[in-house]
């Protein structure tokens, strides 16, 4: 099965840009890479998605290496409130769009 | 708008039982998928139903099954409870795109 690789944890200060890096090598060519978040007690919320190209949402921005091994997703500024577990998934698209999460970043933003 | 709707949000059962969690996707999305998430990990794939077909099942066994019925609602059941159950049941709708994960069920098997 494919799978993704994240760091446990990261840290970055209030306002700053923060950068999490994936490792996805055994992605395959129709594969969609997801970004998810959550919270506490919460299910996970959506965040961005891409396939090939980099994408910009008013969340974040997600930027996917050429060979699309890696990604990393981009928080222009963080803020106290984007502190959360930020997944990177695989959206297995020939398995009926199934989503295979990593263990997931721990973010954590000091003010 | 409602978002996806999970019930219950808590319960506690012992080991043997069968539980019955559900689903209520957001109006309109066709798709809905389970998955359980151990604390302290990402979750897992468990079921995916669209049109109320099953389109895709996770590495769970047969004590787990689920159902989707004509208002796109689902249910997922899971026999014969184990410790190792013990989990937070999600359940995600989708039209097209992005998937909306509703609060979870958190499920204690005693």
């Amino acid at each position: 099965d494919a799978k993704t690789t994240q760091p446990n944890s990261m840290e970055s200060n209030e306002e700053e840009p923060v950068h999490l890096p994936c490792n996805h090598s055994t992605i395959s060519g129709t594969d969609y890479i997801h970004w998810y978040r959550q919270l506490p007690s919460q299910g996970p919320e959506y965040v961005i998605h891409g396939l090939t190209s980099n994408v910009n949402n008013r969340m974040a921005s997600l930027a996917i290496a050429e060979d699309r091994k890696s990604s990393t997703l981009i928080l222009h500024r963080a803020t106290l409130r984007d502190a959360a577990v930020y997944y990177c998934i695989l959206l297995i698209y020939n398995q009926g769009g199934k989503l295979i999460f990593g263990q997931g970043t721990e973010l954590s933003v000091k003010p | 708008d409602a978002g996806v709707t999970q019930s219950p949000t808590h319960l506690i059962k012992t080991r043997g039982q069968q539980v019955t969690l559900r689903c209520s996707p957001i109006s309109g999305h066709k798709s809905v998928s389970w998955y359980q998430q151990v604390l302290g990990q990402g979750p897992q794939f468990i079921f995916q139903y669209y049109e109320k077909e099953e389109r895709g099942r996770g590495n769970f066994p047969d004590r787990f099954s689920a159902r989707q019925f004509p208002n796109y609602s689902s249910e997922l059941n899971v026999n014969a409870l184990l410790l190792g159950d013990s989990a937070l049941y999600l359940c995600a709708s989708s039209l097209v795109g992005g998937y909306t994960f509703g609060s979870g069920t958190r499920l204690t098997v005693v």
